[in-house]
């Protein structure tokens, strides 16, 4: 199947700073890509929809200042942490939406390994 | 609005033995339906999906799962479980609006026994 890459698979910042995690589709376009957020023994909560060109689409109670995406090229998104804190020590997950003909809703949606971020 | 449940959290078995795991959809039209495992502290793997056609559907490690309409169900089975099997699994739909957002069930955690 396909493939989506996520960099890196672990981080650890301090508090304050920003931090950047990648996510690659590594043999097909997307042009849209999501944001996952796991917390230990849960299922994922999605952060946001990202497209390809335009500005991503953020849930409700996510704050898009602080999780800053940037969806650059159709196989490129990238997620920022920014001004990181401890409660945002977490495991990121990202997926890509394999884009097959016309239509959306049939595509297979493909997953990365994830990001741990520690923030000390 | 739409929902997945998995009614089992936490399911134990022993190795050799057949799995089923239980999925539940809520959804008003066709569904796009999708199983995926996860290893602790890594992504999500696509076992199978549904889109249409036939609704026993086959996977990769051996898995299948059967798209029951008439009882909102799409449940995962497996008929010789390995220890390797061992992992989270994610019971999945994509929500309506033509974005491909995926909905979540809560996960089962496989266990098995030696």
């Amino acid at each position: 199947g396909a493939v989506v890459s996520q960099h890196p698979s672990w981080v650890i910042c301090k508090s304050g700073t920003s931090v950047k995690i990648e996510c690659r589709s590594l043999d097909f376009q997307a042009t849209t890509m999501f944001w996952y957020r796991q917390f230990p023994k849960q299922s994922l909560m999605l952060m946001a929809t990202s497209n390809e060109g335009s500005k991503a689409t953020y849930e409700q109670g996510v704050e898009k200042d602080k999780f800053l995406i940037n969806h650059a090229s159709l196989t490129l998104s990238t997620l920022t942490v920014t001004s990181a804190h401890p409660e945002d020590s977490s495991f990121y997950i990202c997926s890509a939406r394999e884009n097959i003909g016309q239509g959306n809703s049939g595509n297979t949606i493909y997953f990365g390994e994830g990001s741990w971020l520690t923030v000390v | 609005a739409q929902s997945v449940t998995q009614p089992d959290i936490h399911i134990t078995v022993s190795e050799g033995a057949s799995l089923e795991l239980r999925c539940n959809y809520s959804y008003g039209a066709t569904p796009y339906l999708f199983w995926y495992v996860q290893s602790p502290g890594q992504g999500l793997q696509l076992l199978l999906k549904y889109f249409s056609g036939d609704t026993l559907v086959q996977g990769i490690k051996g898995f299948e799962a059967e798209f029951k309409r008439s009882q909102s169900s799409f449940n995962l089975r497996k008929p010789s479980v390995h220890w390797s099997d061992a992992a989270e699994y994610f019971c999945a739909v994509v929500g309506s609006g033509n974005t491909g957002k995926l909905i979540f069930g809560q996960g089962t955690t496989l266990q098995v026994k030696p």
